[in-house]
């Protein structure tokens, strides 16, 4: 039931460009993307719903591909303060529970 | 700041102790959850309250685990008879109801330590 995320880990340099895939099994409802940097919180990112809906802010934006119950982020000409492990939560019933099931991350760095 | 807080933020325990955490969410959130998350891990759901309610509850969850939220505003964890297993960072989290999208806003966490 636990989304899958790949790549597991990825290395940068500034200014290049990033995709995170998280994969389900299950029927999704809605994704949420997060980013946590070492010792803090998971920030959030963005959400998407069910209906191929694809979101963004500033130069990170992400997709969520209903027929394969696929979402991907998408950081372009990344930062320095991109770095951290980014999770995907993923929520499976049409209730609006908002209970998620997180990936095992992916771990971005970025180098100067 | 009206952000999500936990306390204590650390928390050393002996095998066989008791230990209680507590959120306080985003004071207009009605929706309440608590995680666990281990070294290298995404956070792991473990309860969710809307109001004063406790709705779903993970069945991965011990009975040695319990939430309140008893006035609908912040929650409480308890752990009884802890496990060196129990040591993990336990995270809260807050949203909001309505509309057509509710994030979840994590608070700092606290870190379980089980000697």
């Amino acid at each position: 039931q636990q989304p899958v995320q790949s790549p597991q880990a990825v290395i940068l340099r500034e200014g290049e460009d990033a995709v995170i895939n998280c994969s389900s099994s299950k029927a999704l409802y809605s994704v949420h993307w997060y980013r946590q940097k070492h010792g803090e919180a998971p920030v959030f990112l963005m959400i998407l719903l069910k209906g191929g809906e694809q979101k963004g802010h500033d130069k990170i934006s992400a997709s969520f591909n209903e027929k394969k119950q696929q979402s991907s982020l998408y950081l372009t000409a990344s930062q320095l303060s991109y770095s951290g492990t980014y999770f995907c939560g993923t929520e499976t019933r049409s209730g609006n529970t908002g209970k998620l099931i997180f990936g095992q991350g992916t771990t971005l760095q970025v180098k100067p | 700041d009206t952000g999500v807080s936990q306390d204590p933020r650390h928390k050393i325990t002996k095998r066989g102790q008791n230990v209680t955490f507590r959120c306080d969410p985003i004071s207009e959130h009605n929706r309440l959850y608590w995680y666990r998350q281990t070294l290298g891990q995404g956070p792991e759901f473990l309860t969710y309250f809307q109001n004063e309610a406790q709705l779903e509850k993970s069945r991965l969850l011990s009975d040695r685990f319990s939430a309140e939220r008893p006035k609908g505003s912040f929650s409480t964890l308890e752990i009884q008879r802890t496990e060196q297993g129990d040591s993990a960072m336990y995270l809260c989290a807050s949203s909001l109801t309505g509309g057509t999208s509710y994030e979840q806003y994590f608070g700092p966490g606290t870190r379980l330590t089980v000697t």
